[in-house]
């Protein structure tokens, strides 16, 4: 079956890198997304990657896929307060254009 | 740009009436999509469809049902709101093949 997990929380101090890691289980996994959700709003595509490609860079976003151990991160360089919000991780493994999404990792960045 | 608008960003009903959320999308996606959000559970698939008069079960369809007579609107339906029902909720929509999904405001339903 499709599960996708995160952690709940991550505090980084503003101008440090956060990374926030996801783990999936399906392998027959094709897209990887990464979705923002800010306070009060719904969620806005942020990244995807491609199954087949182990990295991909979006100025300040690095997103990073280990097809072997099923674990897909985020790496968001300089983060700044405007970063904070709600991350979640989504894969897309084909079945009638669901995707399923992990738990979600509430970023907070302290001055 | 896409726009998926929802019906109300806060509701409160009271357990037993009958509840509708309605979305609305305006790029003339063919799917759409209701969730639900609650804390450490992200997002979890309520119903979905694919076309008009057309819908899918999600992952936890009981206690909702769908309607979906127009392209561009697709309305959840509890019939009869209990107190587990409390959540946020979210649509979204995509256009056939294209994996990106837009998402709605949300609507933060409150059963007491």
């Amino acid at each position: 079956g499709e599960d996708v997990e995160q952690s709940l929380f991550l505090s980084v101090r503003e101008g440090d890198s956060s990374v926030i890691n996801c783990t999936y289980t399906d392998s027959s996994s094709t897209y990887l997304y990464w979705y923002k959700q800010e306070p009060g709003a719904g969620l806005q595509l942020l990244t995807y990657i491609f199954s087949n490609m182990d990295m991909k860079q979006d100025q300040r976003l690095t997103v990073l896929l280990n097809k072997k151990d099923k674990h897909l991160s985020l790496r968001i360089a300089d983060t700044q307060t405007g970063d904070s919000a709600i991350y979640f991780c989504a894969e897309f493994t084909g079945g009638g254009n669901k995707l399923t999404f992990g738990t979600g990792t509430q970023l907070k960045v302290e001055l | 740009d896409v726009k998926v608008t929802q019906s109300s960003r806060y509701l409160v009903k009271r357990t037993g009436e009958k509840v509708f959320l309605e979305c609305v999308q305006d790029m003339d996606h063919e799917n759409m999509f209701w969730y639900r959000q609650d804390p450490g559970l992200g997002l979890r698939l309520i119903y979905f469809s694919y076309d008009v008069k057309m819908k899918e079960k999600g992952d936890i369809p009981e206690g909702y049902s769908v309607s979906r007579e127009k392209k561009e609107r697709f309305s959840l339906i509890l019939e009869s709101a209990s107190t587990n029902q409390t959540s946020m909720y979210l649509c979204a929509s995509n256009r056939q093949g294209i994996y990106e999904q837009f998402f709605g405001p949300g609507t933060r339903l409150t059963v007491l």
